[in-house]
């Protein structure tokens, strides 16, 4: 039973690019949301996708965007980057069990994508 | 105020030591909380989830008090291997859903 997985696991890019980092979620698993991590502190919410939409948003800007397809696994995408996108991006999943986004379903977090901008 | 906030550690401890990381929210409407535990330049796992009866597994007991919006794990015993950062996770309504909201995490470091 494969669990969550990322990719690219390494990125460096070039301020202004834009980067593409992928996610596939635990195999019975319908949520995704993402996480930036920055260097000694703790996950911070992006957003959240489920059923193909995006229900709940952190506090990024909109160069920060994501998809998820109809087979769950999700996108996240950020323009224009800077260097204060460096950080860890990571993909979690859990089952929402289609109880309208309550919490109660702990995250089955992916490797992660350590992202580089030069 | 920020949302999740803990001790900022590090914690450096002797093996066989009792350790306790606290934990204080600001949302009182949050409803679940866990906590997880992070090794170094790997991802966050959960360790154990925490119920408004308190909870132990194993060395580790968990304690809620919602009325302080408090959150306590207690590791007893330590081990080596306990050596990671913790980080002390609520879930925080934001309009209709909700979404998981992470403190900064505290390091603990067991020594041999």
């Amino acid at each position: 039973d494969a669990g969550v997985t990322q990719s690219p696991t390494h990125l460096i890019k070039t301020r202004g690019q834009q980067v593409t980092l992928r996610c596939s979620p635990k195999s019975g698993h319908d949520t995704v949301s993402w996480y930036q991590q920055a260097l000694g502190q703790g996950p911070q919410f992006i957003f959240q996708y489920y059923e193909e939409e995006e229900r709940q948003r952190g506090n990024f800007p909109d160069r920060f965007s994501g998809h998820q397809f109809p087979n769950y696994s999700s996108e996240l995408n950020v323009n224009a980057l800077l260097l204060g996108d460096s950080a860890l991006y990571l993909c979690a999943s859990s089952w929402d069990r289609g109880s309208g986004g309550s919490y109660n379903s702990p995250l089955h977090f992916g490797n992660g994508t350590r992202l580089t901008v030069t | 105020r920020k949302e999740v906030e803990q001790d900022p550690g590090p914690f450096n401890v002797p093996e066989g030591a009792t350790v306790a990381f606290n934990c204080t929210y600001s949302n009182s409407a949050s409803q679940s909380f866990f906590w997880y535990r992070q090794d170094c330049r790997k991802e966050p796992k959960l360790l154990m989830s925490v119920y408004s009866s308190g909870n132990e597994d194993g060395r580790f007991t968990a304690q809620l008090n919602r009325a302080s919006q408090y959150i306590s794990l207690l590791i007893r015993d330590s081990k080596l291997s306990d050596s990671a950062t913790y980080l002390c996770v609520v879930s925080v309504k934001g309009g209709s859903n909700y979404k998981l909201t992470f403190g900064k995490g505290t390091l603990l470091t067991v020594n041999p």
